[in-house]
Parts: structure tokens; sequence; C-alpha cells
């Protein structure tokens, strides 16, 4: 079974610092691995899709990189702003469409 | 830009009572999720459609829970009777698959609180 894992749970920076927050999975048989961000009580909004077969996507300030092999994935957040605040989710997709998630990380950027 | 359509944004309810929730996903997308997600975890998958059939309900409890998408557009997720344990948000989702990349998109969720 499919166990996917965020850490650290919360993070509190300063605005301006670079960060990085990580995503294990246990099953590397994978077809997709996509990030979210969730703001509170709101829907979740897809921020970058990585294909079992690529290294990276990068969009804008955010870099995501995928190493199937070890079964972890890295969110890159450059130059974090307030605005960046919000809880971000990574999970794996399989063939059969179904996306697993993890419990995500409640990212603070403090001004 | 078009949106995951869901309604209602609130819900509250006592236990034992049936509720339902409504969901319009993007034009032209064949496929469609029902996730649960609650409070400090992720969301986690209810059901999903592609067009108006049932792809995988094995997280689905059926024997109160019940979700249809007669035309294989909208889509309604009921529950009955209520659980105080089904409190959380209930998030619908739809994607469009091109080629090997598919994208969800989430609607704004509908946030039940069973007392």
């Amino acid at each position: 079974k499919q166990e996917v894992t965020q850490i650290p749970a919360a993070l509190s920076v300063p605005e301006g610092e670079n960060l990085v927050l990580n995503c294990s999975f246990t099953d590397s048989a994978i077809y997709n691995l996509q990030w979210f961000r969730q703001d509170p009580g709101k829907g979740l909004t897809s921020l970058l899709l990585i294909q079992s077969s690529q290294r990276e996507q990068t969009s804008g300030r955010l870099n995501a990189s995928l190493d199937k092999s070890s079964g972890r994935s890295t969110l890159y957040i450059a130059a974090s702003q307030p605005g960046d605040s919000a809880t971000y989710l990574c999970a794996v997709g399989h063939n059969t469409d179904k996306l697993i998630f993890g419990t995500g990380t409640r990212l603070q950027v403090f001004p | 830009e078009a949106e995951v359509a869901q309604s209602p944004r609130y819900k509250i309810t006592e236990k034992s009572q049936a509720v339902a929730f409504w969901c319009d996903p993007i034009s032209g997308h064949a496929t469609l999720y029902w996730y649960r997600q609650i409070l400090g975890q992720g969301p986690e998958l209810l059901v999903q459609f592609q067009d108006e059939s049932v792809v995988d309900d094995s997280q689905l409890p059926k024997d109160r829970f019940s979700a249809e998408r007669l035309k294989g557009v909208d889509s309604t997720l009921k529950i009955q009777p209520a659980e105080l344990g089904d409190s959380a948000m209930y998030l619908c989702a739809s994607s469009s698959r091109t080629g090997q990349e598919e994208k969800l998109f989430f609607g704004s969720g509908t946030q039940l609180s069973v007392l």
C-alpha cells in the first residue's frame, strides 16, 4: 500500500528565504507526482506536475524534483513571500488515476 | 478561467439527518472525483467517475454514502444518515487527460459539520 509522508509538518520562515519541502513515498512504481497548494478552508490548486520519466519541473519561483528510485520529491521555493503562506500537499499518481496524498506541510512566511 | 463549482459552501446538520453535496466539473472534463479531507490530513478518494460510470468506489462507505453522475456532467454525493465522524471537507475535482498528463482541478469544497 502506497504511503506518502511530508516533512516538516509545519514551517515558519522570514520573508526572502529559500526553502525546501520534502515528500517521500513507499512504492516507487508511480505514474506521476503533483504538488498542490491549499489555502485555509479552500480547495487545492495544482502547482506542478512531474511525470515519472521526468526529473524536475519549474514554474516561476517554484521548482519540484523527483527521484523515483529513492521515493522522494522536493519542492523548492525561492525568495519566499508572505503570500506563499499556505499548506503544500504532494500527491502520487498511479496508472489507475488515483492520487494518494500526503498530510501536507503548513508554511508560514512572515514579513 | 473555468472552475469546478461546488455547493453548498458550508453545511451544518444533526447526526442521523441526510445531506447532499453538488459538483459541476469543468466543461468537457470526463473524469470527476469526490475526496474527503479530515482536518490536518490529506484528501482521501471516495469515488471516481469516468463519464457516468463509477471507476473506483472502494473507499466509499456504501452503507451510508452514495454518489451519482447521471448524465456524465454534474454529480451529487449523498450521506444518509450522517454521523459525527463524517465532519470534514468534501472536495470535488475534475480532470481531462491529455496523453500521460493529468492535472486535477479542485473546487472550493463543502465544509460539513455534523452535530
